[in-house]
């Protein structure tokens, strides 16, 4: 059964460094998302990406936030300048041309700031 | 999106059908009902969907009201790796560049019992 992968699955960062996560949707899905969930909460909408363009964003999803599709298979979710509130699981997932079917979410990055 | 209400917690023991009920009162017309798990930190994973008839797959049942403002999930043959968080989202169904997001709420803790 076809999966989205992200990597890594683990990372640990200093407060105030960049990071990058990273993403391989399911190779024929055409819409992309970006969930976080915080320990013992809820899963968070972040962003969703269809067309190269971001389609919607959460309040959560602010300038420290961005996302690109730099080639045909990532999709990546960078944070400038991490603080200790965004350490978190972060979930990809992806959707194909019709909406009424579920998502396929990945594993998660486990983003610990130090 | 509707909101949705569940019980957050329940008991099943294993080999017992468990039965995981969804108040969805404010639902439209134009949404399905979506249940999710998530089973310890990994990704939260589709399990089945529907707009108002009943609807079964390999992994579940879904039961919906006639009057579609609650529905019940049906795990016919509860395994200890059913044991997970599930969630019922409802929202609609047709690709559109927003409005595509699913919003978690807190689910319902699901222990199967040897």
């Amino acid at each position: 059964e076809p999966e989205v992968t992200q990597t890594p699955s683990h990372q640990v960062t200093q407060m105030g460094q960049e990071v990058i996560l990273r993403c391989v949707p399911i190779s024929n899905h055409l819409y992309f998302y970006w969930y976080r969930q915080i320990l013992g909460q809820k899963v968070e909408f972040l962003v969703s990406f269809y067309n190269n363009e971001i389609s919607e964003k959460s309040e959560i999803f602010d300038d420290q936030f961005s996302v690109e599709r730099p080639d045909g298979s990532n999709f990546t979710l960078k944070i400038r300048s991490t603080k200790l509130e965004d350490s978190a699981m972060y979930f990809c997932a992806s959707s194909g041309v019709t909406g009424v079917y579920g998502y396929t979410f990945g594993s998660g990055t486990r983003l610990t700031v130090v | 999106d509707a909101k949705t209400t569940q019980p957050p917690s329940m008991d099943c023991a294993e080999g017992r059908a468990a039965n995981l009920p969804c108040n969805h009162s404010t639902i439209s017309g134009n949404e399905y009902v979506y249940w999710y798990r998530q089973i310890h930190s990994q990704g939260p994973q589709y399990i089945i969907h529907g707009l108002k008839n009943n609807e079964t797959n390999e992994m579940a049942s879904l039961i919906i009201t006639e009057d579609r403002k609650s529905s019940t999930l049906i795990l016919p043959h509860a395994t200890l790796r059913d044991t997970a968080v599930y969630y019922c989202i409802v929202r609609v169904a047709e690709i559109k560049a927003a409005g595509n997001k699913l919003t978690f709420g807190g689910g319902t803790r699901v222990l199967v019992k040897p």
